[in-house]
């Protein structure tokens, strides 16, 4: 029943480490979002996809690699991981662009250490 | 770019009315959104309202818009316990694939 889920919820690291976050929608949008929250809970987009194309790629080091290998689905391949990722990654999704509704999965918790 | 402003704490006794405030920039902002984040849990979209609205109220809820002062407002009526959580605005342009920019949140107790 689950609109946006994510594996993991918790993902605990060492840095250097490459890890991979999941985002899946049974919604039947065809645009999907990566958002990145710090500790101070601001929350910034890094990553749009609409219909398995990228459309938005905002100021992310290339160590964050999304992929989109169907219009349900979104990952986020983390290279080479530093302490500054330490944070909460949110996926969303949206039928359309402009998006009037995106809806967000419950998070990933990520921590590097 | 688009900058949205919001409080950072607010803090009303249950049974009274919150009033979360929020500024925005960009007049060219066209879809303005609430988001409601509980602790530990994702983003839940609350309301919205297009920018050729000035009102629009759904149960407790009640969205204001001053598109003059770009000010917009979530007023929530009967403030419960359950509804202690952060507050998101976030703000669309309609110029095709620009992200939501989102506030960094007003984080709302309700004292019993």
């Amino acid at each position: 029943d689950t609109a946006v889920s994510q594996t993991p919820k918790y993902l605990v690291t060492q840095m250097g480490n490459d890890k991979s976050i999941k985002c899946e929608q049974n919604l039947g949008h065809d645009t999907m979002y990566w958002y990145k929250q710090d500790s101070k809970k601001f929350l910034k987009i890094m990553f749009s996809y609409n219909n398995k194309e990228l459309i938005i790629n905002e100021t992310v080091p290339n160590r964050f690699s999304p992929k989109s290998p169907d219009k349900a689905h979104l990952n986020l391949h983390i290279n080479s991981l530093e302490l500054g990722d330490s944070a909460v990654y949110f996926c969303a999704s949206s039928q359309g662009v402009p998006a009037y509704e995106q809806y967000f999965g419950p998070g990933t918790r990520l921590t590097v250490t | 770019g688009e900058d949205v402003e919001q409080s950072l704490f607010l803090s009303v006794r249950e049974g009274d009315s919150s009033v979360i405030n929020c500024t925005y920039t960009d007049s060219s902002s066209t879809y303005l959104y609430w988001y409601k984040q509980e602790p530990g849990a994702g983003l839940q979209l609350l309301t919205y309202i297009f920018s050729n609205m000035d009102m629009k109220q759904d149960q407790r809820l009640t969205v204001l818009l001053n598109k003059k002062d770009k000010h917009l407002s979530l007023r929530i009526a009967d403030t419960q316990t359950g509804d202690s959580a952060i507050y998101f605005c976030a703000v669309l342009a309609d110029s095709g694939n620009t992200p939501l920019v989102f506030g960094k949140g007003t984080r709302l107790s309700v004292i019993a």
